[in-house]
């Protein structure tokens, strides 16, 4: 079976304070992980893969498959990251289906 | 957005009446995908499709059914409407060629009273 924990409901941060969304897998196999981002009652949208390593609105996320961790980082937070934030898995098995966590709730403060 | 609309995006409906969510694609994806977002539980799959008329159960699928008669069209019916069945519903398409990358729609509001 396959999981995504998102330990925190909301985190609270300051503008320009470093951000830090956690988010643990459980997988037995080799997973394609994903964070995705959803502003104020609109769709989803990716933010990141882990295959494609990319750099997106200043967010990185690395996948640590000793800890079985993909957190997601930010030097500086801005007040249009305010959202929010899915991690998610693809396994390997048929329909190539995404697992999500919970969701974390991001509020950028000035 | 690849292509993706729901309708209706928004409903209110009684608890008992049977209620269809369409999803319609323009851009001749293989998978579709629905699922519910509710807080506390994030996005949970209620069931997804692999071609016309193959389709497949999600973790919460009891009291949903879906159809797909053409590659363009995913449908969700409620059979019979409950209050646990308000929800945020999303459609959602992979494009294989981008490290299977998914996609949503907008969303359908549903609320059941």
């Amino acid at each position: 079976a396959q999981r995504v924990t998102q330990p925190e409901k909301l985190l609270s941060v300051f503008k320009g304070a470093p951000v830090e969304l956690k988010c643990n897998y459980s997988y037995s196999g080799s997973p394609e992980l994903f964070w995705y981002v959803q502003y104020s009652r609109q769709r989803l949208q990716l933010l990141l893969r882990h295959i494609s390593r990319e750099s997106i609105k200043g967010f990185t996320a690395d996948l640590n498959k000793g800890e079985t961790s993909f957190h997601l980082k930010k030097p500086f937070a801005q007040e249009e990251d305010s959202a929010m934030y899915y991690c998610a898995l693809s396994g390997t098995g048929g329909g190539n289906k995404l697992t999500f966590g919970t969701g974390t709730q991001l509020k950028v403060e000035l | 957005d690849a292509g993706i609309t729901q309708s209706p995006r928004h409903k209110v409906t009684e608890t008992g009446t049977p209620v269809t969510l369409r999803c319609h694609q323009t851009e001749n994806h293989r998978y579709m995908y629905w699922y519910r977002q509710d807080p506390g539980h994030g996005l949970r799959l209620i069931h997804y499709s692999y071609g016309v008329k193959d389709t497949d159960k999600g973790e919460v699928s009891d009291g949903y059914s879906v159809s797909r008669s053409k590659t363009e069209d995913f449908l969700l019916t409620l059979e019979s409407a409950t209050s646990s069945q308000t929800s945020v519903y999303f459609c959602a398409t992979i494009t294989p060629g981008a490290g299977n990358t998914i996609y949503f729609g907008e969303g359908s509001w549903l609320t059941v009273v």
